[in-house]
């Protein structure tokens, strides 16, 4: 089956630093990739959607000057989160839908949890 | 406009007998189900998924789920529950009309006791 990595698993980082996180298709080129996020005990909220080559939507509410997205090539997405703040401490999930296929599928990946302290 | 409401945010039940996790659903369109299960600290599995086919869907690990129309849920069932089924369950409807679109449901967490 498809596979879809992220890197780190884990990081710690201090309040006002940037931290970015990775998002890669091992197997497959993906057209699209999503970034959630979810706080402890709650759902997946979608943060942004990212295409290959293009600039992200981010949904309402969320900062796309504070959680950059980049989106440079078929396998890895990378969102990282700037001038991070304890607040943003959650845990962090990509997934990715093939560019063939059906058109309902999308992978996610094992997610990454962030602690800012 | 869609949504997904999952009925119940806990279920606890005794290993060896059965579990119904319960989900309704509003779509515009035609919608893809799919329920998926994250267990502490990991990502996501799909265990299943509707996609306007048939309307009994099977799944892994011995779950399945069935989508009616007339009732708009697409509840998730197991016969016998396992100690390892114990995890959050997520109900997820999709559409691929107007742009890809994945709404998750709040959530499910089943509770299994010895």
């Amino acid at each position: 089956g498809a596979v879809v990595s992220q890197h780190p698993s884990r990081v710690i980082c201090k309040s006002g630093t940037s931290v970015k996180i990775e998002c890669r298709s091992l197997d497959f080129q993906a057209t699209t990739m999503f970034w959630y996020r979810q706080f402890p005990k709650q759902s997946l909220m979608l943060m942004a959607t990212s295409n290959e080559g293009s600039k992200a939507t981010y949904e309402q509410g969320v900062e796309k000057d504070k959680f950059l997205i980049n989106h440079a090539s078929l396998t890895l997405s990378t969102l990282t989160v700037t001038s991070a703040h304890p607040e943003d401490s959650s845990f962090y999930i990509c997934s990715a839908r093939p560019g063939q296929g059906s058109p309902y599928e999308q992978y996610f990946g094992p997610g990454t949890r962030l602690t800012v302290t | 406009a869609q949504s997904v409401t999952q009925l119940d945010s806990h279920v606890s039940v005794s290993e060896g007998t059965p579990v119904l996790l319960r989900c309704n659903y509003s779509s515009s369109y035609s919608p893809s189900l799919f329920w998926y299960v994250q267990h502490p600290n990991k990502g996501l599995q799909l265990l299943l998924k509707y996609t306007s086919a048939a309307t009994l869907v099977k799944g892994i690990n011995g779950f399945e789920a069935e989508f009616k129309k007339s009732e708009t849920s697409f509840h998730l069932t197991k016969p016998s529950a396992h100690m390892s089924d114990a995890a959050e369950y997520f109900c997820v409807v999709s559409r691929n009309t107007g742009g890809f679109k994945t709404i998750f449901g709040a959530g499910t967490r089943l509770f299994v006791k010895a």
